[in-house]
């Protein structure tokens, strides 16, 4: 079982509408999360962290952490052609490290 | 805004030849990483590094990999003997705490022929 793991894409979403960003992870003892967006041929870039169950918002971005389910999500309304990159899932078992997932792929469509 | 700043953009060097990745980190930030990528594959831990020690390494990170903080501002990966595999992009990070985000430089492309 990967550690982290996400679709791959490619995600397909018509600007406007909300995209939906799925992250699983198998090691219990997690405890933080972050998204990070990276266009082509760039670095990550943070765009969320959560440290504990629930939602977190900032702007268009919402964030929700289940540990229960070992299940991370990020929200992303009224998408813009610009939101088009791969998103990365991370998280942080507490050692000095990221895993990262393997990126979904997202492209707004205008 | 502070950012990481990761020197060369580009590193085109020969199999067998040693090669040395520069970072500067964020100036108030005590924890540095080193990560790789592959073209089209995910980002890998390599190292991480606390009050001038390596906390940890990955199983990438062998006998050729070695990592400093030569000075206060630099943290450098240095490969030893570069093989062809060892193509990808290094990317340095750096965080405040070590549960708090990483902030990423914007990496140096390895190209090994």
């Amino acid at each position: 079982q990967k550690e982290v793991e996400q679709n791959s894409g490619p995600l397909s979403v018509p600007e406007g509408a909300i995209a939906s960003l799925n992250c699983t992870y198998s090691d219990r003892g997690s405890q933080s999360f972050f998204w990070y967006r990276q266009y082509s041929g760039k670095s990550p870039e943070l765009i969320m962290s959560i440290y504990s169950n629930g939602d977190k918002e900032d702007g268009r971005f919402t964030a929700q952490l289940n540990k229960a389910s070992q299940y991370v999500s990020l929200l992303i309304r009224d998408s813009q052609p610009s939101d088009s990159a791969t998103y990365l899932c991370a998280v942080n078992k507490g050692a000095q490290k990221l895993v990262f997932g393997q990126g979904t792929r997202l492209t707004i469509n205008p | 805004e502070p950012e990481v700043t990761q020197t060369p953009s580009h590193q085109v060097t020969q199999m067998g030849q040693e090669v040395i990745l520069r970072c500067v980190p964020i100036s108030n930030h005590l924890y540095f990483y080193w990560y790789r990528q592959i073209l089209g594959q995910k980002v890998e831990f390599l190292v991480s590094f606390y009050n001038n020690e390596i906390s940890e390494k990955s199983e990438i990170f062998d006998d050729q990999f070695s990592v400093e903080r030569p000075d206060g501002s630099n943290f450098t990966l240095k490969i030893r003997s570069t093989k062809l595999e060892d193509s990808a992009m290094y990317f340095c990070a750096s965080t405040r705490q070590n549960d708090q985000p990483q902030h990423f430089g914007d990496g140096t492309r390895l190209s090994i022929l």
